[in-house]
């Protein structure tokens, strides 16, 4: 089946610096990706949706400046938490559909992100 | 409002029964899909089954099926013959519309307790 990496899987940074995170299609070219948030014991809640070559469509509520989504290839898309703050640390999950999209999306196996 | 809700945060389940969660959503299109996903402690989304709104025939993928009820805006998974890991967090979902950018939506949840 299709497989969707991220990297890293886990990060601890210092409040105040950048983290950036990689989602990669691995066997796929995907055209469009998505970049979700999760809290403990909570949903998905979806930050936004990109497009391959295009700027990305923030959800009502998600700073774009502190969000930064780069889909620079149909293989690669990175988001950036730009001066990171405790309250960010939480669990991001990307997911990418195929070029053949039918209703497949597959999610990569997420990064866990701790602000100290 | 609530597009995806599920009603039942937790639920105990014993080993070998048949169990169903509940997931009712909401959406004015005509073109939709369905969706569950499983989510063991691990964090990676696990996807389960898919229902497309024009779908006549519930969905199945083996022990599990999907109950789509399009009058009553419902799509409850079916979970036969339950294991024990089976235990997880349940997520259903839903796209609204066909398009390739169309964003999927989470519900809260259902964890699953499957007792031995």
């Amino acid at each position: 089946g299709a497989v969707v990496s991220q990297h890293p899987s886990w990060v601890i940074c210092k409040s105040g610096t950048s983290v950036k995170i990689e989602c990669r299609s691995l066997d796929f070219q995907a055209t469009t990706m998505f970049w979700y948030r999760q809290f403990p014991k909570q949903s998905l809640m979806l930050m936004a949706t990109s497009n391959e070559g295009s700027k990305a469509t923030y959800e009502q509520g998600v700073e774009k400046d502190k969000f930064l989504i780069n889909h620079a290839s149909l293989t690669l898309s990175t988001l950036t938490v730009t001066s990171a703050h405790p309250e960010d640390s939480s669990f991001y999950i990307c997911s990418a559909r195929p070029r053949d999209y039918n209703y497949e999306q597959y999610f990569g196996p997420g990064t866990r992100l701790t602000v100290t | 409002a609530q597009k995806i809700t599920q009603t039942q945060p937790g639920m105990f389940v014993q080993e070998k029964e048949a169990v169903t969660l509940d997931c009712t959503y909401d959406t004015s299109d005509q073109s939709y899909g369905l969706f569950w996903y499983k989510q063991p402690s691990s964090g990676e989304m696990i996807f389960l089954i898919y229902q497309g709104s024009y779908d006549e025939q519930n969905a199945t993928e083996g022990r599990y099926s999907l109950n789509f009820q399009k009058a009553r805006k419902s799509a409850n998974l079916v979970i036969s013959a339950s294991q024990l890991g089976d235990s997880a967090m349940y997520f259903c979902a839903m796209r609204e519309g066909p398009n390739r950018d169309d964003k999927i939506i989470f519900g809260k949840g259902t964890r699953l307790h499957i007792l031995p």
